[in-house]
């Protein structure tokens, strides 16, 4: 079946800091994969996507490659700010565009001045 | 509206009632998603809409949930006999047909169950 696995944190860092939050998937078919991040108080918002091997997500200056050989989709910032601090979230969808996600269960991001 | 809207925001009930909630998604999307988040439990899946019909149902806990969707737009989540395990937050989501399309969030309910 699907499922994604993704670090868990809490995750605390200065700001300027380089941010990695690990996220691996299992899939039967070929999915596409996301990042979603909750800000306090706010609803989940598309952070950037990818659809295919190889590809790069990116957004807001958050990158993540899709890696299928390592089935992976670990996010990075090589300089966080506080505005930064919220809960990410790694989902992959079942290799169509309808139907349900299969989310991790969430990073909370701490980043001090 | 732009975004999809959910409401009440917040419900507070006493456990053994029933409890509604709505979800308006945005305009033309024919696909809504319920999720619900709690502590420790992370993100689940409910249900899924194409439509007015639910292929996917596979998440819905127990049979005192269950939702409806009309007119291919407005959904309601319905919660019979509530139980405190029922407290958490449930998100509405939407999404269009159209190929690589991602799903958009509402803020979701929050709801207590005392």
């Amino acid at each position: 079946g699907n499922s994604v696995t993704q670090m868990e944190g809490p995750v605390t860092l200065s700001e300027e800091a380089f941010l990695t939050i690990n996220c691996t998937y299992t899939a039967t078919g070929y999915p596409s994969l996301f990042w979603y991040v909750q800000y306090p108080g706010e609803g989940l918002q598309l952070l950037l996507k990818a659809t295919k091997a190889d590809d790069k997500g990116s957004n807001k200056g958050f990158e993540a490659t899709y890696r299928k050989e390592t089935t992976s989709f670990h996010l990075e910032k090589g300089s966080v700010q506080v505005s930064d601090s919220a809960v990410y979230f790694c989902a992959s969808d079942r290799g169509s565009t309808l139907g349900r996600l299969y989310f991790g269960r969430g990073t909370q991001l701490t980043v001090w001045p | 509206g732009a975004g999809v809207s959910q409401s009440p925001s917040n419900k507070v009930t006493e456990k053994g009632k029933d409890v509604e909630l709505r979800c308006d998604p945005i305009s033309g999307h024919t696909a809504l998603y319920w999720y619900r988040q709690s502590l420790g439990q992370g993100l689940e899946f409910l249900i899924y809409f194409q439509g007015n019909s639910a292929p996917d149902k596979s998440g819905l806990p127990s049979d005192r949930f269950s939702a409806e969707r009309t007119g291919g737009s407005v959904s309601t989540l319905t919660i019979q006999r509530t139980q405190q395990e029922d407290s958490a937050v449930y998100l509405c989501a939407s999404s269009s047909t159209d190929s690589n399309q991602p799903q958009h969030f509402g803020d979701g309910t929050r709801l207590s169950i005392l």
